[in-house]
């Protein structure tokens, strides 16, 4: 059974800091990999996909990377603003593609 | 216009109640999925159905029952409603092509007394 971990759990940084979210997966045969955003009480968008055969993709300041063989994912966010602050969830689908999620990590940006 | 919509977006209810949640499309996705959100145990996958003929349970769905109307509507019951299902629900749409994105309702916030 997958399962999908991301470190830290909460984070909070200063305005203009670049940083890096974390996803590990445990079974390397999958599909693609997800980023979402998700904002207090509010439903998931989309931010980036990664097919499995992509290293990586980027959107303004966002940037993920996939490793397939070490199982893992970062999501990478330049020049950090108080708007990026919400929850960011990793989903991996495999040969069914099911994603399944992590538990997410909570981003606060302060000014 | 959102492209999926989901009805009611707040409810509550009492023990023993049968409910329904609605989830409509205009994505003309074939994929739809239910998912619950509870506090620190992140999305977890109810029931999801491929096209209109096509229902499959997910990792929770005791208590929990659905139906596809038609391409564009799938909804959720709970037979008989219990607090432990007091929780954040949302529906998504995934296109069944290469990308396979999810795009999520705005979810319904359950609560069950």
């Amino acid at each position: 059974k997958q399962e999908v971990t991301q470190i830290p759990a909460a984070l909070s940084v200063p305005e203009g800091e670049n940083l890096v979210l974390n996803c590990s997966f445990t079974d390397s045969a999958i599909y693609n990999l997800q980023w979402f955003r998700q904002d207090p009480g509010k439903g998931l968008t989309s931010l980036l996909l990664i097919q499995s055969s992509q290293r990586e993709q980027t959107s303004g300041r966002l940037n993920a990377s996939l490793d397939k063989s070490s199982g893992r994912s970062t999501l990478y966010i330049a020049a950090s603003q108080p708007g990026d602050s919400a929850t960011y969830l990793c989903a991996v689908s495999g040969g069914s593609y099911i994603p399944t999620f992590g538990r997410g990590t909570s981003l606060i940006v302060h000014p | 216009d959102a492209d999926v919509t989901q009805t009611p977006r707040n409810r509550i209810t009492k023990t023993g109640k049968r409910i329904m949640l609605e989830c409509s499309q205009t994505k003309g996705h074939d994929r739809m999925y239910w998912y619950r959100q509870d506090p620190g145990l992140g999305l977890r996958l109810i029931y999801y159905s491929f096209d209109v003929k096509d229902i499959n349970k997910g990792e929770i769905s005791d208590g929990y029952s659905v139906s596809r109307q038609a391409q564009a509507k799938f909804s959720l019951s709970l037979e008989s409603a219990i607090p432990n299902q007091t929780a954040l629900y949302f529906c998504a749409t995934s296109d069944g092509k290469i990308q396979e994105t999810q795009y999520f309702g705005p979810g319904t916030r359950l609560l069950v007394l």
